[in-house]
């Protein structure tokens, strides 16, 4: 009964290669976002979509792409990867509405290593 | 620009400690603050505060928000072993979906 789940858990791969990581949430919410987490455990948005539409993206390299097939779902692809992309990624997901609904629930993280 | 500082960065204690954690902010349009403690996964919740002077409590912790001072603390009593994580601030400002973090403090507790 997982509720926001990420897939996979661990990436290592050679830099200039293209992967994904995959989220699903079975929370019923409306909005899915990615964060990035450095070395140092600093957390950062990234993206957001609410319902399959993009609401922001804070400056994110292009060669990242988010993409919702549907709004239980926020799948990343990140392309030509470099080293300073290795970081834990996390995906997350709430309600928006009232205030109390908003809070944000976050996925096991995938942990990428550029090599 | 919307800014939180946590301090201290970290922290190590005895078991049976009671410590305070500390977390300041300068927000334009403020809507909610949050308090997450993270182990070796996923952020998970803690509290979320939108009223001044209220305290938020979840067994041998507390919480609570200052929104003139723009401070949040967050109290473990009795800490226990199982409370080493690091603990982030976040804060929704009004009108955008995304929270924005402090940098986090790393607290360790010893037997």
């Amino acid at each position: 009964d997982t509720a926001v789940s990420q897939t996979p858990k661990y990436l290592v791969t050679q830099m200039g290669n293209d992967k994904s990581i995959k989220c699903e949430q079975n929370l019923g919410h409306d909005t899915m976002y990615w964060y990035k987490q450095d070395s140092k455990k600093f957390l950062k948005i990234m993206f957001s979509y609410n319902n399959k539409e993009l609401i922001i993206n804070e400056t994110v390299p292009n060669r990242f792409s988010p993409k919702s097939p549907d709004k239980a779902h926020l799948n990343l692809h990140i392309n030509s990867l470099e080293l300073g992309d290795s970081a834990v990624y996390f995906c997350a997901s709430s309600q928006p509405g009232t205030v109390i609904k908003e809070t944000q629930y976050f996925g096991p993280g995938t942990r990428l290593l550029v090599l | 620009e919307d800014k939180v500082v946590q301090s201290p960065l970290s922290l190590v204690v005895h078991e049976g400690d009671t410590v305070t954690l500390n977390c300041s902010y300068e927000v334009t349009n403020f809507r909610s603050l949050l308090w997450y403690k993270q182990e070796k996964k996923a952020p998970t919740f803690l509290f979320m505060l939108t009223s001044s002077g209220i305290e938020k409590k979840s067994g041998r912790l507390s919480s609570i928000l200052d929104k003139k001072e723009l401070f949040s603390i967050l109290n473990i009593t009795a800490t226990q072993t199982g409370d080493s994580a690091i603990y982030l601030c976040a804060f929704i400002i009004q009108g955008a979906q995304k929270l924005v973090f402090g940098q986090g403090t790393r607290l360790t507790i010893n037997p």
